[in-house]
């Protein structure tokens, strides 16, 4: 069975910092990989996928993350975060066996004005 | 465009009861799905639709809970007896398709309490 584990339980930045979230999978086949945010009070919502191609994949809101086979991993950064990006992050993964999303657990980001 | 709609947007209930919960899917969506984020469990699958296809119903977590999706649009999930460990907020997702090339778009959710 995959699985996706997010090590980062709480980060805490203030703004301009710069941002790395860890996301690692198992899973030994082809997977397509997701990260999605979800702000205070809204639903979840697409921040990036990776499908094929270019392992360093951009997003909206200058968020970017990039696919290292080799390490089961698929992190997320942003050169410079804003009070805006407080939010909690979901990183999924979805394998060749169906095509439900496996979540790991979420990192809250809470950035300081 | 609409999003994905869900109904009602908190539901609570006493222990033993049974409830319905709502998805209307983005319209030409043929692909639903229905997850459930918890406190300790975190994003889980639960069951998804295609189609005409029979659904894949590999997450649910018992026979309490069943879902159908009548004329390839609208869902409900339901949970008989409901257990105060069903307290979760019940996430739907709809994509054109049931294929990797296509994303998923989530609803608001619908946020269950048991009492």
């Amino acid at each position: 069975a995959q699985s996706v584990s997010q090590h980062n339980h709480h980060v805490i930045l203030s703004e301009a910092a710069s941002l790395e979230l860890g996301c690692n999978y198992s899973y030994g086949g082809t997977v397509n990989l997701f990260w999605y945010v979800q702000y205070p009070g809204q639903h979840l919502q697409l921040l990036l996928k990776y499908f094929s191609g270019d392992p360093l994949v951009k997003g909206i809101k200058g968020f970017e993350a990039e696919f290292i086979k080799s390490k089961f991993s698929f992190n997320l950064r942003k050169p410079s975060v804003q009070w805006s990006d407080t939010a909690e992050y979901f990183c999924a993964v979805r394998g060749n066996a169906g095509n439900m999303l496996t979540f790991g657990g979420g990192t809250r980001l809470m950035v300081k004005p | 465009g609409a999003g994905v709609s869900q109904s009602p947007s908190n539901k609570v209930t006493e222990k033993g009861k049974d409830v319905e919960l709502r998805c209307d899917p983005i319209s030409g969506h043929t692909a639903l799905y229905w997850y459930r984020q918890s406190l300790g469990q975190g994003l889980e699958f639960l069951i998804y639709f295609q189609g005409n296809s029979a659904p894949d119903k590999s997450g649910l977590p018992s026979d309490r809970f069943s879902a159908e999706r009548t004329g390839g649009s609208v869902s409900t999930l339901t949970i008989q007896r409901t257990q105060q460990e069903d307290s979760a907020v019940y996430l739907c997702a709809s994509s054109f398709e049931a294929h990797r090339a296509y994303e998923q778009y989530f609803g608001p959710g619908t946020r269950l309490t048991v009492t």
